[in-house]
């Protein structure tokens, strides 16, 4: 059974071309984060919620957005996308009580 | 300070070998160690973890081993197979509420018939 999951699981963009990520989880977890992983790299964190806490790592460019309107949906909305965005972008949660993340099969983001 | 160096970057095991990869951390507040499994195309997936007050963690053929005084730990996984063939990421964090994990950089393991 999914409990977390990303769609879609492709996505191509123009160059500058906004687009919308979204994640959904049947865990009901109150922490979600949102992850950049470029090829050979571990993940970046881009942000977090804690419940509805909105929270902005700091070298997170100013062209990523993020949404949550309940506790199971997330978006990550990218304003205007580059050719360095192009990139595996993976969505975690888990609960405020527990440390363990449950990663979200990733969706790849092609720009052109 | 929050960073978590990682080692080797890439591993060859022949079938049936011990795959050991080798993680070194510096913040000593980080008191959860999770190593996690990311095959390609899909989401990183949690293999196991320790806290620091056990040294050792067994689970089948993954152990990992903890050494708080050295600030380092490590997986084997024993009798390696094909299909552990993966980027193994180990990772810090504190417990509870959020915490940031510091992930390592990773390590592509090729486990060979």
């Amino acid at each position: 059974d999914a409990m977390v999951i990303q769609n879609p699981r492709y996505q191509v963009t123009q160059f500058g071309k906004p687009v919308t990520l979204s994640c959904s989880q049947t865990l009901n977890h109150n922490v979600m984060y949102w992850y950049q992983q470029k090829s050979s790299q571990a993940p970046k964190l881009l942000f977090h919620y804690y419940d509805k806490d909105f929270n902005n790592e700091a070298d997170t460019p100013d062209n990523f957005q993020s949404r949550r309107p309940n506790t199971s949906f997330c978006f990550l909305d990218i304003r205007s996308p580059g050719l360095g965005d192009a990139a595996m972008y993976l969505c975690a949660t888990k609960t405020g009580r527990t440390d363990t993340q449950y990663f979200g099969p990733g969706t790849r983001l092609t720009v052109l | 300070q929050q960073q978590v160096k990682q080692s080797p970057q890439s591993l060859i095991v022949q079938k049936g070998g011990i795959s050991i990869i080798n993680c070194a951390y510096e913040n000593t507040a980080f008191d959860y160690f999770p190593w996690y499994q990311q095959f390609p195309g899909k989401g990183p997936a949690l293999l196991i973890a320790i806290r620091p007050d056990v040294s050792e963690k067994k689970e089948g053929r993954f152990t990992i081993s903890f050494n708080k005084s050295a600030k380092q730990f490590s997986l084997h996984i024993m009798d390696s197979q094909p299909g552990d063939s993966a980027t193994y990421f180990c990772a810090a964090s504190r417990s509870g509420g959020y915490q940031k994990v510091t992930f390592g950089t990773g390590t592509k393991l090729q486990v060979i018939p």
